[in-house]
Parts: structure tokens; C-alpha cells; sequence
């Protein structure tokens, strides 16, 4: 049972450049997170989604796109890179509200 | 800015010390969960809390949840190595019906052997 997947799991972006990372749960769970993480901040929430083709507005969404088309699949996407998106990116899921997330391994996401 | 916070964001101590950490909301929450992450490692759950006073322990390890369902601790007795991690705390507002997921910043423990 491979629970949450995310790709890639490192990444080197330039300034300016976009990128896409995906996040795949076969848990068969209706809410999907992203997050990312830095030093002292902790978990802020970027976007999140209660089903499929569904997403909402987290704590810091500026800068990020995501889309669920599909229920198993979560993309994140980064349509101009800044280095202040250097971080590393959770992304996480529940069967529904107010119970257990499970995280995938992250994505450690570099801007130049 | 961040509804959740904890306090401390570090803590160092002896193998054998207490530990706690505390988390506290600027809202009313319907539920709080708690994770550790090891170094190098994701979120992992321990415990979900979602009864106003409610108290659970699991080993070594007791979690509360506060009366006003806004604040909630973790308390770890007599540490060991095998503690060490960074301690999240996590919870729904209780006006967001949507599942929104908000976590502290987390505390940072590590232990001395």
C-alpha cells in the first residue's frame, strides 16, 4: 500500500520558471493538502481540496495553482518560480474531515 | 497570520527530563490532532483530541485538550532518545466547515543521552 505519493522528491528550479508536482493517494480519500514547510514557520497550508474538482484558498496560496481533476491526483503548480518557494513541499490527505492525514515523503524544491 | 501557535519552538533536554509543548488557537477548534516528524522524515499522526477536557495518554505520552476547545499539550515523561523530532499540533476551525487543516509551527525536542 503505497498511501501518498509525491514527485519528484528534489528539485532545481531557475527564477522565472514554472513547474508541476504531483501528489498521488490510493487511500481513496476525499481531502488532499499541500503544504510547505521552512525553518521555524512549520506546516502552512498553500491550497487544499475536499473532493474532487474542488480546491480552496489555504494561509499562503499567492504564487501557487493546483488543480484536482482527478480523486487520487493533487497538482501543485509553480507558474513563475521565485526563490522565496525554495522549501519543501508535504502534501497530505484524509478520509474526510477531522480525521487522521497521512504525508507523503515531501518534496525538497530549490529556486536559483 | 498563523492561528495556530506553539510554544517553545526548541527544547533541549536530559534523557529522562519531562517535556511539554503547547498549542494555542486563536479560534475555536472542532478538533485537534498531534504528528511527530523525525528528522528527514514527514508528519506522522499520533493522537486526535476532540472532546472539550478530554485527556489521553499513550505511553508515556499524555495529550489535553483545553475546556474552551482552543488550546491543547503534550506532555512526554521521563524522555529518551528515541523522542526526538519536531512536535506538531494541527486542528479544523470550528467556523470552516471545509476540512481546512491548520498546524503550529511545532516545537523542536532533543534529547541529551
Amino acid at each position: 500500500n503505497a498511501g501518498v505519493t509525491q514527485t519528484p522528491k528534489f528539485r532545481v528550479l531557475k527564477t522565472g520558471q514554472s513547474m508541476t508536482l504531483l501528489c498521488a493517494q490510493d487511500m481513496n480519500h476525499e481531502y488532499m493538502y499541500w503544504y510547505r514547510q521552512d525553518p521555524g514557520m512549520g506546516l502552512r497550508l498553500i491550497h487544499y481540496s475536499v473532493g474532487e474538482g474542488t480546491t480552496a484558498k489555504g494561509e499562503v496560496p499567492d504564487g501557487y495553482n493546483v488543480s484536482r481533476l482527478k480523486k487520487q491526483n493533487f497538482l501543485l503548480g509553480l507558474e513563475s518560480a521565485a526563490p522565496s518557494q525554495t522549501s519543501v513541499y508535504f502534501c497530505a490527505s484524509t478520509r474526510g474531515r477531522n480525521t487522521e492525514a497521512f504525508f507523503g515523503q515531501g518534496t525538497r524544491l530549490t529556486v536559483v | 497570520g498563523q492561528q495556530v501557535m506553539q510554544i517553545p519552538q526548541y527544547q533541549h533536554v536530559q534523557e529522562g527530563e519531562d517535556f511539554t509543548t503547547y498549542c494555542n488557537s486563536s479560534t475555536t477548534l472542532s478538533n485537534i490532532q498531534w504528528y511527530k516528524q523525525r528528522p528527514g522524515g514527514h508528519p506522522v499522526f499520533l493522537i486526535q483530541l476532540v472532546k472539550s477536557g478530554e485527556v489521553k495518554k499513550q505511553k508515556r505520552l499524555t495529550f489535553q485538550f483545553g475546556e474552551a476547545k482552543k488550546n491543547s499539550s503534550l506532555h512526554i515523561t521521563a524522555t529518551q532518545t528515541t523522542d526526538v523530532g519536531t512536535y506538531f499540533c494541527a486542528g479544523c476551525p470550528i467556523y470552516n466547515q471545509g476540512g481546512k487543516l491548520i498546524f503550529g509551527q511545532g516545537t523542536e525536542l532533543s534529547v541529551k543521552p
